[in-house]
């Protein structure tokens, strides 16, 4: 049972536009969330993260939104570039609780950003 | 420099062979993982180590082995009876594994597996 959600495999964007990745999770205990960003044939690198305190987080071109009364969170960029063309993972884990520590990731979505 | 080493960068197995992927980290961590990429289907975890000589199975551990000797290493075991390997392999490890800290994974470069 997927309890991390990105319900959109791929995103296409103009460079210079904004892009929205979406994810949803079902699990009430994940406090802390983060995206990755992943290029073919590389490991995922970290790009954000937020912890459930906070409702945004912001590094440079890239934001981070929590809801958490909606289980939702999503990440913005901007301005989109096309170095920015990857697979995202959002991912979730509780601080608490029998699987401390441990990441759960969604499907990831493609983002293409053409010039 | 540290970081996380995945060896070999492609790997192929000959039906009925278990084959062993390498992962070693100079990072200092605790906690070791190991997931398993395959189009359209995300990271699923196989396996993860939160200290040395202690593991725990993930959500598709079947045909898979992990020893946890030393600190700084995690190897995983495809066996004969995963049937379906083929896919990209991750290796993860984060500093702490059994203390309540918001930390993030950081990933080895992957290593593709592949069946002949």
């Amino acid at each position: 049972d997927q309890q991390v959600k990105q319900n959109s495999p791929s995103l296409s964007v103009q460079e210079g536009r904004i892009s929205i990745l979406n994810c949803d999770y079902t699990n009430s205990m994940f406090d802390y969330f983060l995206w990755y960003k992943k290029y073919p044939a590389e490991g995922p690198t970290f790009l954000i993260s937020i912890s459930s305190i906070k409702d945004k987080n912001e590094d440079g071109r890239f934001t981070v939104f929590l809801n958490k009364s909606a289980k939702h969170l999503s990440l913005h960029i901007v301005p989109s570039q096309p170095g920015d063309s990857a697979v995202y993972f959002c991912a979730a884990s509780a601080q608490r609780g029998s699987t401390l520590g441990r990441l759960y990731f969604g499907r990831g979505t493609q983002l293409t950003v053409w010039p | 420099d540290g970081g996380i080493t995945q060896s070999p960068k492609y790997l192929f197995r000959k039906e009925g062979q278990n084959v062993t992927l390498s992962c070693e980290q100079n990072l200092n961590h605790d906690a070791m993982y190991w997931y398993r990429q395959d189009p359209g289907q995300g990271l699923r975890l196989i396996y993860y180590s939160q200290i040395v000589n202690d593991f725990q199975k993930g959500d598709i551990a079947e045909g898979y082995s992990v020893s946890r000797e030393k600190k700084e290493s995690f190897p995983l075991t495809v066996t004969s009876a995963q049937k379906n390997p083929t896919a990209f392999y991750l290796c993860a490890s984060k500093l702490s594994g059994t203390v309540a800290v918001m930390e993030k994974l950081f990933f080895g470069s992957g290593t593709q597996l592949s069946v002949l």
